[in-house]
């Protein structure tokens, strides 16, 4: 069964404060791997998608790295408006196989 | 305007009701999902149709039945509801295989009494 635990379940940090998210994933043969950001009483909102070891993609303030065991998602000098909590999903390859999400780590920044 | 609507958004029902919830999204994506959050945010898949053909149906209590009558369209609807269904219910869509990510709704929260 495909696995994907995220740490920390939630982080504090002073806006300007870089951190990293860390997600490690086991899969029978990896697609994607995807990271979304959820804001409360929201659905998660599609961030990235890496699909192989070595591959990074970034976006404003963040950066998704992947290997063969780990991502990591990270947030450079943070500002409030990027809390939220940051959640990553694996999909295995081979047709139409179901995406496994993670239960996420809850980012706070203070300003 | 909104890509993918769910409704409704909240949903308070006593023990032993049917009730349903409707999905349309306005992507032009051919593959539609639902997955439900639990109190702890894990987002389980449920279900997932691929151009109205069911595709993906994770061990869920036969009280769920989803209906795509098109491509566009992706309603749940549960039987008999108890305590432990009360969640939230997100409908999704993507396209292409792989997705390159899926397009979530803002979630309906049901609440069994």
């Amino acid at each position: 069964e495909d696995q994907v635990t995220q740490s920390p379940e939630a982080l504090r940090l002073q806006e300007g404060e870089s951190s990293s998210l860390n997600c490690s994933y086991t899969v029978s043969g990896l697609r994607g791997l995807f990271w979304y950001r959820q804001d409360p009483g929201k659905g998660p909102e599609f961030l990235f998608t890496l699909y192989s070891a070595g591959e990074e993609k970034e976006k404003e303030r963040l950066k998704a790295t992947l290997t063969k065991k780990e991502s990591f998602l990270h947030i450079t000098a943070p500002k409030p408006e990027d809390s939220a909590t940051y959640l990553c999903a694996v999909q295995p390859s081979g047709g139409y196989q179901k995406v496994t999400f993670g239960t996420g780590t809850k980012l706070q920044v203070i300003p | 305007d909104t890509a993918v609507s769910q409704t409704p958004k909240y949903l308070v029902t006593q023990m032993g009701n049917d009730k349903s919830i409707k999905c349309e999204q306005n992507l032009g994506h051919d593959t539609m999902y639902w997955y439900k959050q639990d109190s702890k945010k894990f987002l389980k898949i449920m279900f997932s149709y691929n151009n109205k053909e069911l595709i993906i149906n994770e061990t869920v209590p036969n009280r769920f039945s989803p209906k795509s009558p098109d491509k566009a369209h992706l309603n749940l609807h549960i039987n008999s509801l108890e305590l432990g269904d009360s969640a939230v219910y997100f409908c999704a869509s993507s396209s292409g295989q792989p997705p390159e990510g899926y397009t979530f709704g803002s979630g309906t929260r049901l609440t069994v009494v």
